[in-house]
């Protein structure tokens, strides 16, 4: 069975410091991976999906993750937060040739000035 | 999001009373999936559906819920004789194929349903 654990619900940092945020999966088989932005009231937004190729994914709004099949992980980063940033983050997980997106609960993203 | 359009986007319903949830996926997609966030939780898969066909509704409650995506028009989420558990928000998403076929579903804004 399939699974994502976002550990931190609510994150906190000052405006242009890193931001991390962490996922781990659990997937008997290769998965697809995705990290998703709902900012208030609105709805998910792509940020960015690893599907196997490059390791070191690149998505919008300067947020990137790395994949690391060794430690199931799919932490998603951006070197300089900004106040934009401010919502919330979903880490998703998916098999190959599937459909059913599993989700994490969620890590609340809080930019401080 | 000019793609996946959801309403309403706010519901407020009594106790008793039902709750319909329209979904009209992006142009082009033919594959409608709806999940459930309950508050503070992550979102949870109900159904897959493609026109005129339930693929998958293994996350449905067995009760009270039902779905459709017709030939003509929008898929809709139908719970009958809601309760004050249903208060949620639901997401529709939608995506050109069904399985992952490197393109990722699309969302929607959701529906808030309240129940009173």
């Amino acid at each position: 069975a399939q699974s994502v654990t976002q550990l931190g619900s609510h994150v906190s940092v000052s405006e242009g410091a890193l931001v991390l945020l962490r996922c781990n999966y659990s997937s008997s088989v290769p998965p697809y991976l995705f990290w998703y932005v709902q900012y208030p009231n609105q709805g998910l937004q792509l940020l960015l999906k690893y599907t196997s190729a490059a390791t070191l994914v690149k998505g919008i709004n300067g947020f990137e993750a790395e994949f690391k099949k060794s430690e199931t992980s799919f932490h998603l980063t951006k070197p300089s937060a900004h106040m934009r940033d401010a919502a919330e983050y979903f880490c998703a997980v998916c098999s190959s040739g599937t459909y059913k997106y599993i989700f994490g609960t969620g890590t609340r993203l809080k930019v401080l000035a | 999001n000019a793609g996946v359009m959801q309403n309403p986007r706010h519901l407020v319903r009594r106790r008793g009373q039902e709750a319909r949830l329209r979904c009209s996926p992006m142009k082009g997609h033919s594959h409608v999936y709806w999940y459930r966030q309950l508050p503070e939780e992550g979102l949870k898969f109900m159904v897959y559906l493609q026109k005129e066909n339930i693929i998958d509704e293994s996350g449905m409650p067995k009760e009270r819920f039902s779905a459709e995506f017709p030939k003509e028009g929008p898929s809709i989420l139908r719970i009958q004789q809601v309760v004050r558990g249903d208060s949620a928000a639901y997401f529709c998403a939608s995506s050109p194929f069904g399985g992952f076929d490197n393109q990722p579903q699309h969302f929607g804004d959701g529906t808030r349903l309240s129940i009173l």
